[in-house]
């Protein structure tokens, strides 16, 4: 069964330094999101992706953060420079079509910034 | 705003136990409804869902009944097993301008099941 899949399972950086988190998408799948889970709390919206451009973001989804759809497998979050507080569990999700189509998510990345 | 309210966990249950989380919400219009459960380790999946009221979504013994008048979805199972050891996730859609949806979340209830 196709699955999202994501890398790295766990991130660490320094505060301040650059980080690209990567997922790859179901194959035939046309909308990409980012969520994220600090420790504790819910599950966040980051930002939806269709079309090569963003379609919705949060207000999380600061200057800081920017995606990109690089090739036609991967789909990227990247953070310019992590802040303590950007320290949390990043979930890519995907779906078929938009509406109210199922999102399928991957396992996650752990993101630690020290 | 839109938003999601579930039972705090963690819930400790033994084998065969009945199960309830409790899941409300607020919103405007009429969302669709979902649970998502997550094992450790992996991420989240999809257990069940609801688009319009009355419905009931079920998977794997799971049910949930999308109730407008209370505003609720509270997941259920009869008999509970130690491989349901999970973190349940209840989640609204809201339908998003240039395509997708947005997926609000509760906080998610720990469920633990002893034999």
């Amino acid at each position: 069964e196709p699955e999202v899949t994501q890398t790295p399972s766990h991130q660490v950086t320094q505060m301040g330094q650059e980080v690209i988190l990567r997922c790859v998408p179901i194959s035939n799948h046309l909308y990409f999101y980012w969520y994220r889970q600090i420790l504790g709390q819910k599950v966040e919206f980051l930002v939806s992706f269709y079309n090569n451009e963003i379609s919705e973001k949060s207000e999380i989804f600061d200057d800081q953060f920017s995606v990109e759809r690089p090739d036609g497998s991967n789909f990227t979050l990247k953070i310019r420079s992590t802040k303590l507080e950007d320290s949390a569990m990043y979930f890519c999700a995907s779906s078929k079509r938009g509406v109210t189509d199922t999102q399928y998510f991957g396992p996650g990345t752990r993101l630690t910034v020290l | 705003g839109d938003s999601v309210t579930q039972m705090e966990g963690p819930v400790t249950l033994s084998e065969e136990a009945f199960l309830t989380i409790n899941c409300t919400y607020t919103a405007t219009g009429y969302p669709s409804l979902f649970w998502y459960v997550q094992y450790p380790g992996e991420g989240l999946q999809l257990l069940l869902k609801a688009t319009k009221a009355d419905d009931k979504g079920s998977n794997k013994g799971f049910e949930a009944t999308y109730r407008k008048e209370t505003t609720s979805f509270h997941l259920e199972k009869g008999s509970v097993q130690v491989s349901d050891s999970a973190v349940y996730f209840c989640a609204l859609i809201l339908m998003i301008t240039g395509g997708g949806n947005k997926l609000t979340f509760g906080t998610g209830t720990q469920l633990k099941v002893e034999l």
